[in-house]
């Protein structure tokens, strides 16, 4: 059962272009989150995502970043006119359906590695 | 809210030392608690997870954890270090008072094994 893929690695984008962040959850998982990790900083959450919904998205800004997960297909997250405070590692992570009483373990992909120059 | 707080950003042990990685929380209902580790230029990989029952959890690696809810914590210890262990450790709690399982993270705690 292959893990979470995320992909690119790395990315480099200019300032002003559009950063495209992919995210192919667990085979069976469908719940998909998004975190953001800067240099010397834990893990920000950003946006979670179940097929077609958006369910929490507090932690996204509200201009230039948007994400979906479509019926079919990864999980995006678009980020228009980078800034350099954009770069960071863009992590997703995702889940099974909620299990009554547990809590459910998160998997973890490689990251995305985003650096605005 | 939930929060998380790791005193200390950064520790250092000697190969063969005990590990104490020391984890906070705030919580106004029961937690989950977690602790991730990352590799460098990898993801997070669970290490542990307390949800209910027994407070003492051993996860992999040789690392475990203890809940005591009197004191809010939830510190990781190993008894003896290997140089592979050399990572960043995140803890965790889930916000059970949303309706699925949001994780906040503390700020991590970077460790060191000295040969």
């Amino acid at each position: 059962n292959a893990g979470v893929m995320q992909n690119p690695r790395h990315l480099v984008r200019r300032r002003g272009q559009e950063a495209r962040l992919r995210c192919s959850p667990m085979k069976g998982h469908s719940h998909v989150y998004w975190y953001r990790q800067l240099p010397e900083e834990g893990l920000k959450f950003m946006v979670y995502l179940q097929k077609e919904n958006i369910i929490d998205e507090s932690g996204m800004p509200k201009e230039r970043f948007s994400a979906e997960f479509p019926k079919e297909g990864p999980s995006i997250l678009r980020i228009q006119q980078v800034v350099r405070g954009d770069s960071a590692a863009y992590f997703c992570a995702s889940s099974p359906p909620n299990q009554a009483g547990g809590a459910n373990e998160q998997y973890f992909g490689p990251g995305t590695r985003l650096t605005v120059t | 809210a939930q929060s998380v707080t790791q005193l200390g950003s950064h520790v250092s042990v000697s190969e063969g030392a005990l590990v104490l990685l020391r984890c906070n929380y705030s919580s106004s209902v029961p937690p989950y608690l977690f602790w991730y580790v990352q590799y460098p230029n990898q993801g997070l990989q669970l290490l542990l997870k307390y949800t209910t029952g027994a407070t003492l959890v051993k996860g992999i690696n040789g690392f475990e954890a203890e809940f005591k809810k009197s004191e809010t914590s939830f510190h990781l210890t190993k008894p003896s270090a290997h140089m592979s262990d050399a990572a960043e450790y995140f803890c965790a709690v889930s916000d059970r008072a949303t309706s699925y399982d949001k994780v906040i993270f503390g700020p991590g705690t970077s460790l060191s094994v000295i040969p």
